[in-house]
């Protein structure tokens, strides 16, 4: 088992340009979170899944953005007409069912918006 | 509303004495709480958690300590390393499905100085 994997690491994109990110969580962790981190701060909850189920979305998470997970595996991270607010190191983690005895991260993919 | 507070952006510490990383947090459904590590350009790694009916957790180096009356808790590293200079973020979540999501304080940067 690798650990939790982001693809991409980094991403430079013009402003209204649509990217999308995407998350391998660790196999058999039915729980996958996407957060958002800027400079100076810590990890802000964006949204969470419970296997393929959505069950959770953050006031920060315009109609702009929107996540999937099919399948209960991978997840992606879409947001559309990317704006220069939305620079920032969006982080995906996974966790196994039961007490969150630790969420384990990815590396992050850094997004610069141009 | 930040539900989880770091009130101290940083912290310096001389190799071999004991860090002390405090957290205040304001939401008493919290059930567990963790602490995490982060290098600069890496996501955060999970260092260790308590849950909210136990008073302390001890693993190696690292202790964290629970006060719910006051709705603090503390990380102590003892004896402090230099590869313990790190971003440290206090974290907190629910047991339930409904209030897993865990929420991130700020981070406290500590800096372990020869």
């Amino acid at each position: 088992d690798t650990g939790v994997s982001q693809d991409p690491r980094h991403k430079i994109t013009k402003r209204g340009q649509n990217v999308t990110f995407r998350c391998d969580p660790i196999s058999e962790h039915n729980r996958l979170y996407w957060y958002r981190q800027t400079l100076g701060q810590g990890p802000e909850f964006l949204t969470y899944f419970q296997n393929e189920a959505q069950l959770e979305k953050s006031r920060l998470l315009s109609d702009r953005f929107s996540a999937e997970r099919p399948k209960g595996s991978f997840s992606t991270l879409e947001i559309q007409r990317t704006e220069q607010g939305d620079s920032a190191m969006y982080l995906c983690a996974s966790s196994p069912q039961g007490p969150p005895s630790g969420a384990f991260f990815g590396q992050g993919t850094r997004l610069t918006v141009v | 509303d930040q539900q989880v507070k770091q009130n101290s952006p940083s912290l310096s510490v001389q190799e071999g004495r004991i860090s002390i990383l405090n957290c205040d947090y304001t939401n008493s459904m919290f059930d567990y709480f963790l602490w995490y590590k982060k290098y600069p350009a890496e996501g955060p790694t999970f260092l260790i958690s308590i849950s909210s009916i136990k008073d302390k957790n001890e693993d190696g180096r690292f202790t964290v300590f629970l006060n719910k009356s006051a709705k603090h808790l503390s990380l102590h590293i003892v004896p402090s390393q230099p590869g313990d200079s790190a971003v440290y973020f206090c974290a907190a979540s629910g047991v339930d499905s409904s209030a897993s999501k865990i929420i991130f304080g700020s981070g406290t940067r500590l800096s372990i100085r020869p």
